[in-house]
């Protein structure tokens, strides 16, 4: 039981470039979320999905996309990226009771 | 519109001493209020629930609605306890959190 896994940890891209987060869990979670960190702004919800097939915004989900083909798999994909995204992103999922969310290890992501 | 407040940024105390994080809310429904933690080079993973009304590492928030408050508390710290901490808000039976943005607690030797 692997839990939340997300690739890669680190990835560095330049402005403009394309790039997906992946995401996955084994716990068979129909909840899973995408969540920015960023130092002295806590975190904020991207996106989220309540399951297989459906999506929704979060707080902050503006240069973000997202889909959910399966119980196990929620992808983030940055479609151009800027500075302003370059964060902490954490991948989450929880079996349905609020608040017990298991997180990810992150993915440190640098835009330059 | 649901906002958490946590207004400390940074916390230190000595090993020993009582600590308590503060977090204040507001949200007209019922909320639902819990406390994350996240050491060094960890993910977060959820500390306490108010729901629950448990006791962890020592722990303990007790949900003051009057004051819209869920202060998370321990009579004494240990070093160990040095972490970021996130006092989260969910709405009635929703899984999508609201954060605050997080104490960093150093408890010194």
């Amino acid at each position: 039981n692997a839990g939340v896994t997300q690739t890669p940890k680190f990835q560095v891209l330049k402005t403009g470039q394309s790039m997906t987060l992946q995401c996955a869990q084994d716990m068979n979670h129909e909840y899973m979320s995408w969540y920015r960190q960023d130092p002295g702004m806590g975190l904020r919800l991207i996106h989220y999905s309540v399951g297989a097939g459906i999506t929704d915004q979060g707080e902050v989900p503006n240069g973000y996309n997202v889909s959910r083909s399966t119980t196990e798999d929620f992808p983030l994909r940055l479609l151009s990226a800027a500075p302003s995204q370059t964060s902490v992103y954490f991948c989450a999922s929880s079996y349905g009771l609020a608040g017990k969310i298991v997180f990810g290890p992150g993915t440190r992501l640098t835009v330059t | 519109a649901q906002r958490v407040t946590q207004p400390e940024k940074l916390l230190s105390v000595f090993k020993g001493a009582p600590v308590e994080l503060k977090c204040n809310y507001s949200y007209s429904g019922s909320p639902e209020l819990f406390w994350y933690v996240q050491y060094s080079r960890q993910r977060l993973q959820l500390l306490l629930r108010h729901i629950s009304r448990e006791s962890i590492k020592g722990f303990t928030a007790d949900l003051n609605k009057g004051e819209t408050s869920f202060h998370l508390k321990k009579p004494f710290a240990q070093e160990e306890d040095s972490a970021m901490y996130y006092c989260a808000l969910a709405q009635g039976g929703s899984e999508k959190l609201v954060f605050g943005k997080g104490t960093k607690l150093t408890v010194n030797p």
